[in-house]
């Protein structure tokens, strides 16, 4: 069973607006974290934002805020004023234990966002 | 620049070929990974090295071979590989239990031929 779901293969926003970006996760663990990471064309991924399930508040890191809703199992990310170096893969992660015991990132198949200028 | 880097990032090679990726972090984590992602598909955890030592492989066919000679260097060895192998690799590292996240090179874009 997909553990992080992106139902949203591709999104288009205009340059200078938020958008947000859909994630839900399935986990039965009472402790538990949740990222987003950036993969532009070049390949890299890079680390945006990171939520833990004990947060009581929504994770926040310049312009990308976490929206965390622990009842509904989900974890969008908004990006506001949105900028043309913004254009890339967004993929939403949960860490979670591998049966050896340690840790792991479960991703989701992410989300094509193109800023329109 | 994340602090783990990656060679080669690009390699073509022949089914019959051996070739070798080398990962290297210099951030004092315990924790190194080999993902491969394929067009489509989400990431898919190969192996996991916790201080040096093999802690989980995800039944990963045997024509692919990871070395950990130390907690800052990873290896993953190519051979034989099919051409439905050729995928982004990426090396992560992270500091495991601290809550931290994983820290991705650049990846090496893998075609086999």
């Amino acid at each position: 069973a997909q553990k992080i779901t992106q139902t949203q293969p591709g999104m288009f926003v205009q340059e200078k607006e938020a958008v947000t970006l859909d994630c839900t996760y399935d986990t039965s663990d009472q402790s538990y974290g949740l990222f987003w990471y950036k993969q532009p064309s070049s390949g890299e991924m890079i680390f945006l934002i990171y939520q833990g399930s004990y947060d009581e508040q929504n994770a926040t890191e310049g312009r990308y805020s976490l929206n965390f809703q622990k009842a509904r199992k989900s974890a969008n990310l908004v990006i506001s004023a949105s900028q043309l170096g913004d254009s890339a893969m967004y993929f939403c992660a949960m860490r979670e234990l591998t049966q050896g015991g340690s840790e792991k990132l479960v991703f989701g198949k992410g989300t094509k966002l193109t800023v329109n200028p | 620049e994340t602090g783990v880097t990656q060679t080669p990032r690009h390699l073509v090679m022949g089914m019959t070929n051996k070739k070798s990726l080398k990962c290297e972090q210099h951030l004092g984590h315990n924790a190194m990974y080999w993902y491969k992602q394929s067009a489509k598909k989400p990431l898919e955890l190969m192996f996991v090295y916790n201080f040096k030592e093999q802690t989980e492989n995800n039944s990963v066919p045997s024509r692919f071979s990871p070395e950990c000679p130390n907690s800052s260097h990873l290896f993953l060895h190519l051979h034989t590989l099919q051409p439905e192998d050729s995928a982004l690799y990426l090396c992560a590292s992270s500091q495991e239990w601290v809550g931290t996240e994983a820290f991705f090179g650049q990846g090496t874009r893998l075609t086999v031929v």
